[in-house]
């Protein structure tokens, strides 16, 4: 039972290349959630989903795509990363929405130059 | 603008001793509140939450207490271990409609041997 893990770990990207994070729960979580942090700032949520073949924004989506084509994994894509982007990324499932125990995965570093 | 917030950077604290770390919150929608722990190169772990029908809420050596007047929320762990040294984040959210959590800035915890 590995939980939540995300695909890659480090990441070094020059402006305007693409990319896709990935994420994969084996807990059979309906919800699933894209968060970012950065120094100072906490933890941010940028896209979520509700069930398989959803998709919702969050606090701060501009410059990503997600996709929830099946219901164990959620992708995260940046089109045209910025050095804004730099962060370090988290996904988190839960079986229930804002109230429920949110998993974490380990996180995904990602620094753009 | 931060939602949820925590004002202390950091804490330090002798073993055995008592840690308090506090969260401040401005939306008064929100009635579920969590605390989350996290390791350096880990993502967060859920530690204990409380609901704002409760005032405390205790699972072994970690309380949560709740002012809903004041919008204040803090942990206390009791006796405080060097394990427990981390960075420890508050996070709220609102049961009717929303899906997502606010977290706040995190409190990093030293727990001196």
């Amino acid at each position: 039972n590995a939980g939540v893990t995300q695909t890659p770990k480090f990441r070094v990207l020059k402006t305007g290349q693409s990319m896709t994070l990935l994420c994969a729960q084996d807990m059979n979580h309906e919800y699933m959630y894209w968060y970012r942090q950065d120094p100072g700032m906490g933890l941010r949520l940028i896209h979520y989903s509700v069930g398989e073949g959803t998709t919702a924004k969050g606090e701060v989506p501009d410059g990503y795509n997600v996709s929830r084509l099946k219901k164990q994994n959620f992708l995260l894509g940046l089109e045209s990363a910025a050095p804004s982007q730099t962060s370090v990324y988290f996904c988190a499932s839960s079986l229930q929405g804002g109230i429920g125990e949110q998993f974490f995965g380990p996180g995904t570093r990602l620094t753009v130059l | 603008d931060q939602q949820v917030k925590q004002n202390s950077p950091s804490l330090s604290v002798q073993e055995g001793r008592i840690s308090i770390l506090n969260c401040d919150y401005t939306n008064s929608m929100f009635d579920y509140f969590l605390w989350y722990k996290k390791y350096p190169a880990e993502g967060p772990t859920f530690l204990i939450s409380i609901s704002s029908i409760k005032d405390k809420n205790e699972d072994g050596r970690f309380t949560v207490f709740l002012n809903k007047s004041a919008k204040h929320l803090s942990l206390h762990i009791v006796p405080s271990q060097p394990g427990d040294s981390a960075v420890y984040f508050c996070a709220a959210s609102a049961k009717t409609g929303a899906n997502n959590l606010f977290f706040g800035t995190g409190t990093r915890l030293t727990v001196i041997p």
